[in-house]
């Protein structure tokens, strides 16, 4: 299976701030990288599919990059509805798998 | 706006069944393929099962196969996950997830239910 691997586990950031999760695949995925955002009590919704399409009704705030195995997802001024945790996952090869997620707290 | 509610989720011994059962509404069910991922609580999310919109590919994580099954019933707009044999490490959240692909499965999901709590326990 292809491992996912997401770093930082938790960050603290303030409103306003750039914010940068990376994550990178244990083989070449090519593009087949997609990032979800999930809050407490919910299932995930889809950001970023693709690497870097914007899925959507996605605020543009949200963005996605990288190829091959590296991975970014940038959020360019964090807002209050932000804070959450977010995951990657490989949609390369079955059976597909998701980073362990990042949770994004207030600072 | 389409909408997936998961129920079915409960207290199991190991060793014993659970159905759970997705109703879909606010989209063309038979158009989509489909998906069960679960997490378990406060961890993060691993794909069980998919099935195309016609029933006609099926597939199944490894740690599941040969005890769960995976269906539909396209006239009910519902989606189905027969668990058999359940074990400890099966208790999770269990998510419907529609694939953002018709035809064929993209293996990557636009929309989600909340879930499902299963635990198994003696």
């Amino acid at each position: 299976d292809i491992q996912m691997t997401q770093s930082p586990s938790s960050l603290s950031a303030s409103v306003g701030d750039r914010v940068t999760i990376t994550c990178r695949a244990s083989q070449s995925i090519s593009t087949y990288l997609n990032w979800y955002q999930q809050k407490l009590g919910n299932g995930p919704k889809l950001l970023i599919y693709g690497a870097s399409s914007l899925q959507s009704g996605v605020p543009s705030r949200f963005s996605g990059s990288g190829s091959g195995a590296d991975f970014t997802l940038t959020i360019s001024s964090l807002q209050p509805e932000d804070f959450a945790t977010y995951y990657c996952q490989q949609s390369y090869r079955t059976p597909v798998t998701f980073g362990q997620g990042t949770k994004v707290e207030i600072k | 706006e389409v909408e997936l509610v998961e129920f079915g989720g409960g207290l199991a011994q190991p060793g014993r069944s659970l159905r759970l059962s997705c109703a879909a509404s606010g989209f063309t069910f038979d158009d989509y393929g489909m998906h069960w991922v679960r997490q378990v609580p406060g961890k993060g999310l691993e794909w069980v099962s998919s099935i195309s919109w016609n029933s006609g590919s099926i597939d199944y994580a490894d740690s599941v196969k040969g005890r769960f099954t995976i269906s539909r019933d396209n006239a009910k707009n519902s989606l189905y996950l027969q668990m058999n044999s359940l074990r400890a490490e099966d208790t999770a959240f269990y998510y419907c997830a529609r694939d953002i692909n018709g035809a064929a499965a993209a293996y990557y999901f636009d929309y989600w239910g909340r879930g499902t709590l299963v635990t198994v326990s003696s």
